[in-house]
């Protein structure tokens, strides 16, 4: 089955740094990798997702880049704010002809941004 | 449109007890997963219903259960608790779309259960 291994488990960063977490998958199937935040005490929350016909997604401060020849995917936020401070899972999920498999998660990444 | 919704929200149970968790999909939405979440493994993978029927199961005893309804409702099911089922459990809905596109999934808020 999938196996998505997420680094660093912690980042501590300076207000108005950049963030980088970096996330490897196995399955050579898998074509969606989401990102989600999760906040303390509240649900997981898609924050962008790419799919693996583009390398790079931008959403204001957030980007994420796939390389599927090396199997991983990033995740870039720039300019980091304290309400950036949360957990950050990766995921990744395949779509085969003979159905669905599971969306993956790696273990997540405690995000801290320091005013 | 309304979010993924879960009941209860909280829940404290003794050992050897049987729990039922409810989850209401987003409007629209025929997929449900559910995950249990703790500190030291994450997320990890129970089940995935669609159309009342389970199409992925994760690597968790038979102990834990699921079932979906005709309006994409769903319940899973933990008998025989043990104080390591203490945990967050989160479900998760999504599209189906026939073209073979992967869905996003949108969570609930979650159920915390505590095994004592």
């Amino acid at each position: 089955g999938e196996n998505v291994e997420q680094h660093p488990s912690t980042l501590s960063v300076q207000e108005g740094d950049s963030a980088v977490i970096k996330c490897t998958y196995s399955d050579s199937a898998s074509n969606y990798f989401p990102w989600y935040k999760q906040e303390l005490g509240k649900r997981p929350q898609l924050i962008i997702d790419i799919r693996s016909n583009v390398g790079e997604k931008k959403d204001q401060r957030i980007a994420v880049t796939l390389n599927k020849t090396a199997k991983h995917f990033s995740l870039h936020i720039t300019e980091t704010q304290p309400e950036d401070s949360a957990v950050y899972f990766c995921a990744a999920q395949a779509k085969r002809n003979s159905g669905y498999s599971t969306l993956t998660f790696g273990k997540g990444t405690m995000l801290l941004v320091s005013p | 449109k309304a979010g993924v919704t879960q009941t209860p929200r909280y829940l404290i149970k003794t050992r050897g007890q049987q729990v039922t968790l409810s989850c209401s999909p987003i409007s629209g939405h025929r997929s449900v997963s559910w995950y249990q979440q703790t500190p030291g493994q994450g997320l990890q993978f129970l089940f995935e219903y669609f159309s009342e029927t389970q199409r992925n199961k994760g690597n968790f005893p038979g102990r834990f259960s699921g079932r979906q309804f005709s309006n994409s409702r769903s319940e899973m099911n933990v008998s025989t608790l043990e104080l390591g089922d203490s945990a967050l459990y989160l479900c998760a809905s999504s599209l189906f779309a026939s073209g073979g596109r992967v869905e996003t999934q949108y969570f609930g808020p979650g159920t915390r259960l505590l095994v004592l």
